[in-house]
């Protein structure tokens, strides 16, 4: 069955530290997305890729990064992690038809 | 832009009764969809039940159900003989029809089913 994964589910990091989190979905869709979620906010956009090479910022942005250069992935970075960045972060894929498929979620302390 | 709002930060059902959440949202445009996401206490984002704005008819899934009022921006999820497999954070989303699915989601509701 076609599926979207994340990795690692936990992460622990510390301050000024690079890291990055996998996301890789077998759905074969071109729309890929990066969403964190905390309390009182919902999930909020961080940024999202119509197809390979192409990348957009989302609502909060501001720190991290993405690249694609295939279907299946969509890696989220950061560049230097900071204590704000502590959350729970969900991929999701999308067919271009408006509903998206989301992975289990990565939960990331940054210390 | 477009916002989502729901009121309701928490609510409570007996188990097999019925219990409506709220949700309204705001925009301008006339081509949008709408989404209900269950997440349970393992973080799954999970799918319940989507709504097109051009379609007047009210989405069905099993004993969910949605009441879209259009000109009111209102899109309630009712949830019909409710099972303790049911209690869980729902989240009301919203997307615009050119956006290619970029979601605006609501703070969510947290549903208690009491046995």
């Amino acid at each position: 069955d076609a599926e979207i994964t994340q990795s690692p589910r936990h992460k622990i990091t510390e301050t000024g530290r690079q890291v990055t989190l996998a996301c890789h979905q077998t759905w074969n869709h071109n729309n890929m997305f990066w969403y964190r979620q905390d309390l009182g906010h919902g999930l909020r956009l961080i940024h999202y890729s119509y197809g390979v090479q192409d990348t957009n910022k989302g609502e909060v942005s501001d720190g991290y990064s993405v690249s694609r250069s295939n279907t299946e992935d969509l890696p989220l970075t950061l560049e230097s992690a900071a204590s704000s960045q502590t959350s729970v972060y969900f991929c999701a894929s999308s067919d271009g038809l408006h509903t998206q498929y989301f992975g289990p979620g990565t939960r990331l302390t940054v210390l | 832009a477009q916002t989502v709002t729901q009121s309701q930060p928490e609510m409570s059902v007996q188990e097999a009764e019925t219990v409506t959440l709220s949700c309204t949202y705001d925009t301008s445009e006339s081509d949008y969809y709408l989404f209900w996401y269950k997440q349970p206490p393992s973080r799954q984002m999970i799918l319940v039940i989507r709504q097109e704005a051009y379609k007047q008819q009210n989405a069905t899934e099993n004993r969910f159900s949605v009441n879209f009022q259009k000109a009111a921006k209102s899109f309630s999820l009712k949830i019909s003989d409710s099972q303790l497999g049911d209690a869980a954070m729902y989240f009301c989303a919203y997307t615009s029809g050119g956006s290619q699915g970029n979601l605006i989601f609501g703070k969510g509701t947290k549903l208690s089913v009491k046995p």
